[in-house]
């Protein structure tokens, strides 16, 4: 039970290139969300999921894409890099969206766009 | 929009010391969520409250949701080193989901 995996752990993008963040969980979870993390801001969700064939905007979505693949697969999409969005990207689950459902994390991706 | 401020944003203490931090909102919530994130990780659900008033341990973490419903307190006794971290506050919002900006702990041995 490896719970939330996520790929690549590290990357480095030139500014326009694209790229996708993958993520997966094995909790049979219905939600998954997707988070960015800067110094002293705290966790920011970009979007989330609230079920498959689902995805709605969060809190700061400009310039991201999502992919809810299947129930277990929910990818981000970077159509073209920007040096302001360089940080650490985290997946997260829940088991629903809305009340009292923890979420349960993934290792992060670390990501720098020169 | 809505937030959570936290209370101290850091804090170096010695081993052994027990450690307290808050977590603050103008807005009632009905869930509280406390979560630790180790250098490089991702966070981790330490413990996970749903009562005003709830008082709720996890060894020696203790967490408390506030009788106002605003608020959320995070108490750590005798702290050893492996404490370390950014502590998060959190709890289900409009975005269904909002943290704190974080405590960073540091225990000096």
């Amino acid at each position: 039970n490896a719970g939330v995996t996520q790929t690549p752990k590290f990357q480095v993008l030139k500014t326009g290139q694209s790229m996708t963040l993958q993520c997966a969980q094995d909790m049979n979870h219905n939600s998954m969300y997707w988070y960015r993390q800067d110094p002293g801001m705290g966790l920011r969700l970009i979007y989330y999921s609230a079920s498959e064939g689902t995805t709605d905007k969060g809190e700061v979505p400009n310039g991201y894409n999502v992919s809810r693949l299947n129930k277990r697969e929910f990818s981000l999409r970077l159509e073209s890099a920007a040096p302001s969005q360089t940080s650490v990207y985290f997946c997260a689950s829940s088991e629903g969206t809305y009340g009292s459902y923890e979420q349960y994390f993934g290792p992060g991706t670390r990501l720098t766009v020169t | 929009g809505q937030q959570l401020n936290q209370s101290p944003q850091s804090m170096f203490i010695q081993e052994g010391e027990d450690v307290s931090m808050n977590c603050t909102s103008s807005s009632i919530f009905n869930t509280w969520l406390w979560y630790k994130q180790d250098p490089g990780e991702g966070p981790v659900l330490l413990i996970a409250l749903y009562k005003a008033g709830e008082l709720t341990s996890n060894g020696r973490l203790t967490a408390q949701f506030g009788i106002t419903r605003k608020d959320s307190f995070l108490n750590i006794s005798a702290s050893i080193p492996s404490d370390v971290g950014i502590y998060f506050c959190a709890t289900s919002g409009t975005y269904k989901y909002i943290f704190g900006t974080g405590t960073r702990l540091k225990v000096l041995a």
